[in-house]
């Protein structure tokens, strides 16, 4: 089935560094890219959707200067947190899905990145 | 916007057969899906249903949708320890052009 790899696993790092989180797929070509953020025991907030070579879309209250999204090809996204604070910590996972004129293409994941500021 | 609700838990005895509910409010979704996270992981797409389907059988899983209630159910036959885990319904939202997903169902297979 359809891979989708993202790095790294996991971070750690000081408060006011900048992290950037790469998402690739694999055997596909991944026309829209999606990342979410999940808290703990909690359900997946979407919080951008991009489409190669566009802007990415920004849901509410997701500051766009905050996180950076780079769609610069088919297979890899990139998600750069920022001058990241401790409120910045969470489990990222982003997400691929290829074209479609419909909805018929599934999304499929990333195994997710757990970012700790300390 | 649209809401997908689950029920938070359900604990099985292994063997069992596993019963997850879903309900959704987009009346205008097409594709409906079912993704497993274990813990520290990513989503792990299992299933996904037409909504001219009533029915999807795939190996153990099984899975019900009723479009006029706007009912989704993911039935998991013969219920082993390492189905554990935290179940996501998902719906595709032809607004946003996203899934949205529900809270998630924490699957407790007891030995």
């Amino acid at each position: 089935g359809a891979v989708v790899s993202q790095h790294p696993s996991r971070v750690i790092c000081k408060s006011g560094t900048s992290v950037k989180i790469e998402c690739r797929s694999l055997d596909f070509q991944a026309t829209t890219m999606f990342w979410y953020r999940q808290f703990p025991k909690q359900s997946l907030m979407l919080m951008a959707t991009s489409n190669e070579g566009s802007k990415a879309t920004y849901e509410q209250g997701v500051e766009k200067d905050k996180f950076l999204i780079n769609h610069a090809s088919l297979t890899l996204s990139t998600l750069t947190v920022t001058s990241a604070h401790p409120e910045d910590s969470s489990f990222y996972i982003c997400s691929a899905r290829g074209h479609s004129e419909n909805s018929n293409q599934p999304q499929h994941f990333g195994d997710g990145t757990r970012l700790s500021i300390l | 916007g649209e809401d997908v609700e689950q029920s938070l838990f359900l604990s099985v005895r292994e063997g069992d057969s596993s019963v997850i509910n879903c309900t959704y409010t987009d009346s205008s979704s097409t594709y409906l899906y079912w993704y497993k996270q274990e813990p520290g992981a990513g989503l792990q797409l299992l299933t996904y249903i037409f909504s001219n389907m009533d029915m999807k059988q795939d190996q153990r899983l099984t899975v019900l949708l009723n479009k006029k209630d706007k009912h989704l159910s993911l039935r998991i036959a013969d219920t082993q320890t390492g189905d554990s885990a935290i179940y996501f319904c998902a719906e595709w939202d032809t607004g946003r052009r996203a899934l949205t997903f529900g809270s998630g169902t924490r699957l407790q297979v007891q030995p």
